[in-house]
């Protein structure tokens, strides 16, 4: 089943701070973020597994609860640069396999 | 630096042709990924390959084909392809026997149309 992101959109200023959502209503492994510039490829920020382990950016955080089978991906002081689709990838065994959300569109002004 | 390719980056064909997209890898990744994106969707995942030995299907592998030539390229086909595979296809890598994440590595995409 397809994780369900909230919002589907966000529009900040420079400097304000946003959350991202990323639910499934099955048991996770583990949880990807990974964000999408127009035109261009999506790029790995973070993983979070079951049990605690994380890698990514250290200037991103996210955080998973594993008791409602949600994350969410925290962006402060934003910046121009943070625009771009953001997607969650979901899995739900050590199979390597992710199934992503819609994606939610993040949009920095000046 | 190691990368993901892929070829063509953009195809327009007609609507009964065989299209065949390619996907190399010089990260030295055992696993290898397909994926379909439509705006509003996502990505879908439609095959994946652990080794050259074991390909799967995704949640969309109708009307799609791969082969894992070697453990570096990975190839999707469409045999007959149809104007609802229009789409922009991403592959993917990741390392399994050197790390426990998993996180993928995208190549620059394929905008494929179908006509």
């Amino acid at each position: 089943q397809q994780p369900v992101q909230s919002p589907q959109a966000v529009i900040l200023r420079e400097g304000e701070d946003a959350v991202i959502n990323c639910s499934s209503s099955k048991a996770l492994y583990s949880v990807h973020w990974y964000r999408q510039k127009h035109g261009e490829a999506p790029v790995f920020l973070m993983i979070l597994l079951k049990g605690g382990e994380q890698k990514g950016h250290e200037k991103i955080s996210a955080s998973f609860n594993e008791k409602k089978q949600q994350s969410s991906l925290y962006l402060t002081a934003s910046q121009l640069s943070y625009s771009g689709t953001y997607f969650c990838g979901t899995e739900f065994r050590t199979y390597g396999k992710l199934t992503f959300g819609q994606g939610t569109i993040l949009t920095v002004h000046p | 630096d190691a990368d993901v390719t892929q070829t063509p980056r953009n195809r327009i064909t007609k609507t009964g042709k065989r299209i065949m997209l390619e996907c190399s890898q010089t990260k030295g990744h055992d696993r290898m990924y397909w994926y379909r994106q439509d705006p509003g969707l996502g990505l879908r995942l439609i095959y994946y390959s652990f080794d050259v030995k074991d390909i799967n299907k995704g949640e969309i592998s109708d009307g799609y084909s791969v082969s894992r030539q070697a453990q570096a390229k990975f190839s999707l086909s469409l045999e007959s392809a149809i104007p609802n595979q229009t789409a922009l296809y991403f592959c993917a890598t990741s390392d399994h026997r050197s790390s426990s994440y998993n996180e993928q590595f995208f190549g620059p995409g394929t905008r494929l149309t179908v006509l």
